[in-house]
């Protein structure tokens, strides 16, 4: 019930297009949903989050879709740049817990 | 804000020696830290929290006599890998919670230390 399941383990997008990225929990007490980018030898970074309270969230070329209905929620990466390319982690968290339960990861490539 | 900062960034030691790894919130205090070990290729697993001036509470599976854990200060948590063999190789990443409700949203990541063992 803990855990967050992430899809696809690798994507491979072309500069322009749009990377899609999907995970799925279990725990209907999960209430924060954020997403992190790493990149090679660094520590994961906040991208993005998002509340159940709301079904999609914007920042910039990133958007968080949300289904609570499904227990799912996926990022979007639009106009993917060479720049987008590292590995990004979905990730869960409960109300009044500090513990973040982590996605398996998705390594994103973008060509040019 | 909220910066985080690790030291030292890579390690290089004998097997049977010990590594102290520093986690250091660099502009609050941070109460609470946490402390991920993360293989090539693999997600971050959680090791244990560190809350300040109390014992760390290790995740199942962590041996708490092998990573020696310290919050001695808000700013500061120390990770102490006792008699290193190369099993322990990987790559050590820190993060700190801003002051507040328990909350994840409120997590900051260090830039990691990466631990190889010979």
């Amino acid at each position: 019930q803990q855990q967050v399941k992430q899809s696809p383990q690798s994507l491979i997008v072309q500069k322009g297009g749009i990377s899609i990225i999907n995970c799925a929990y279990e725990n209907t007490a999960f209430d924060y949903f954020p997403w992190y980018q790493q990149f090679p030898g660094k520590g994961p970074a906040l991208l993005i989050a998002i509340r159940p309270d709301v079904s999609e969230k914007k920042e910039g070329r990133f958007t968080i879709s949300f289904n609570k209905s499904a227990k799912q929620f996926s990022l979007h990466i639009m106009d993917s740049q060479p720049g987008d390319s590292a590995t990004y982690f979905c990730a869960a968290s409960g109300y009044n817990t500090d513990k973040l339960i982590f996605g398996t990861g998705t390594r994103l490539q973008v060509f040019p | 804000g909220a910066v985080v900062s690790q030291h030292p960034s890579r390690v290089i030691c004998k097997s049977g020696t010990s590594v102290k790894i520093e986690c250091r919130s660099l502009d609050f205090q941070a109460t609470t830290m946490f402390w991920y070990r993360q293989f090539p290729k693999q997600s971050l697993m959680l090791m244990a929290t560190s809350n300040e001036g109390s014992k760390a509470t290790y995740e199942q599976g962590v041996e708490k006599d092998k990573f020696l854990i310290n919050h001695a200060s808000l700013t500061l948590s120390t990770l102490t890998v006792t008699s290193a063999h190369p099993e322990d190789s990987s790559f050590y990443i820190c993060s700190a919670r801003v002051g507040g409700l328990a909350n994840g949203e409120t997590q900051y990541f260090g830039p990691g230390t990466r631990l190889l063992v010979l």
